[in-house]
């Protein structure tokens, strides 16, 4: 049963829109993430949050930010997406044992 | 570079067989060790983990071998069924951190 939940689950825009996409966890952790799943299935983590409180950030463009509202809320906004940007972004919660609990993923195509 | 690998892309295996898959990690804090499974258009779901603390774990089917010294772990799948035809993820990472690694995937298919 799904209780990591993303929309939208696929956007398709042009280059330099501005795109956003929600994430809400129903499970109770404390600590949700953003991963990249890249052309090649690769997935590597973008941010992480802990109570709201940004814990990983790696090396992204600065035109990716994550926002909190509260534990149970990550969303990640992309400013001006370039091709490049293209990929699926899962969210994903943890009870902080080290398993993740993955969304549906929010496929972007960027023309 | 890439802190877990998995250097076989894809494995094929008959029905019945045991499949093996390998994940090699470079990072000596990491001492949390993990198998995921992903069907196509499906997110990755937990298999089985393991931390430092041991070097083996057993759930059913699967078993979990860690070699800490050798940076490697692995996945063995006994009695394969074309079910498993997936493709499996290694992580790692370390318990106290809030990163959790992938390797690129191997694609188990299981022939029937």
């Amino acid at each position: 049963e799904t209780a990591v939940f993303q929309t939208p689950n696929y956007h398709v825009t042009q280059v330099g829109n501005e795109v956003s996409f929600n994430c809400k966890q129903t499970l109770g952790h404390d600590t949700m993430y953003w991963y990249k799943q890249d052309s090649k299935k690769l997935l590597k983590i973008m941010f992480s949050y802990n109570n709201k409180q940004l814990i990983v950030n790696e090396t992204v463009p600065r035109r990716f930010s994550p926002q909190s509202s509260d534990k149970a809320h990550l969303n990640l906004r992309i400013k001006s997406v370039e091709p490049e940007d293209s990929a699926v972004y899962l969210c994903a919660s943890s009870p902080n044992t080290g398993q993740l609990y993955f969304g549906e993923g929010s496929k972007l195509t960027v023309l | 570079g890439q802190q877990v690998k998995q250097s076989s892309p894809s494995l094929t295996v008959q029905e019945g067989g045991i499949s093996i898959l390998n994940c090699d990690y470079e990072n000596d804090m990491f001492d949390y060790f993990a198998w995921y499974k992903k069907y196509p258009d499906n997110s990755p779901t937990l298999l089985i983990s393991v931390r430092s603390n041991v070097d083996k774990r057993e759930d059913g089917r699967l078993t979990v071998f860690l070699n800490k010294s050798g940076k490697h772990f692995s996945l063995h799948i006994t009695a394969s069924q074309p079910e498993d035809t997936a493709v499996y993820l290694c992580a790692a990472g370390a318990w106290a951190g809030a990163k959790l690694t992938f390797g690129g995937g191997t694609r188990l298919t299981v022939r029937p």
